[in-house]
């Protein structure tokens, strides 16, 4: 069974770029979550979305990140302006009903 | 503000010995909780849930213990195995309205020795 796929796996890119962080779900899952992993807040949810829609967003650090899920099998989180203190491992997971969320291998995103 | 803690960052313990992971929590409107388990560079994987209509919930060598009078939960593996060796995250939500959302704590790292 194909689990959640993230990509790209790494991502180094100078401070100011726009970095584009992909996931897409295991199908027939109708949740699907963006977290951060950093030493210092650990897991942190930065939104989830419900059927494509946007239910809660309030993790979202900042106005600099946005995300989108334009159909049930793909969704985006955007940094645009990225600075180094976005450095972190960014993980997609995704859940039918129950909470046994199902997580990707993330990405690993380094701002110089 | 935090409101699932776990507050040892690492454990160590022998190989064949018992590991205790802690988790204390503030939000008494938790109803359901949940450990994954963590290798480097892969994502977290469910291990084991508990409802709060339960005080204990046993998988093979896991078992995960719920005191909701005092907002804490133990994950414990025995016998521990070198294959145990990983982060650990706590996560609570509440089933009723959080669409699946789960709090998780900072983690555990155990590392498991021969």
């Amino acid at each position: 069974d194909a689990g959640v796929i993230q990509s790209p796996r790494h991502e180094v890119t100078e401070m100011g770029q726009e970095v584009t962080l992909r996931c897409k779900p295991i199908s027939g899952h109708n949740s699907l979550f963006w977290y951060r992993q950093t030493m210092m807040r650990g897991l942190e949810l930065l939104i989830y979305f419900n059927n494509n829609v946007p239910i809660d967003d309030s993790g979202m650090p900042e106005d600099r990140f946005s995300a989108k899920m334009p159909n049930a099998s793909f969704s985006t989180l955007k940094i645009q302006p990225s600075e180094p203190r976005d450095s972190a491992v960014y993980f997609c997971a995704s859940s039918l009903l129950d909470t046994s969320q199902h997580f990707g291998d993330g990405t690993r995103l380094s701002i110089l | 503000d935090q409101q699932v803690k776990q507050n040892s960052p690492s454990l160590s313990v022998q190989e064949g010995r018992i590991s205790i992971l802690n988790c204390d929590y503030t939000n008494s409107m938790f109803d359901y909780f949940l450990w994954y388990k963590k290798y480097p560079a892969e994502g977290p994987t469910f291990l084991i849930s508990i409802s709060s209509i339960k005080d204990k919930n046993e998988d093979g060598r896991f078992t995960v213990f719920l005191n909701k009078s005092a907002k804490h939960l133990s994950l414990h593996i025995v016998p521990s195995q070198p294959g145990d060796s990983a982060v650990y995250f706590c996560a609570a939500t509440r089933l009723s309205d959080s669409w699946g959302k789960l709090q998780f704590g900072a983690g555990t790292q155990v590392v498991v020795t021969p």
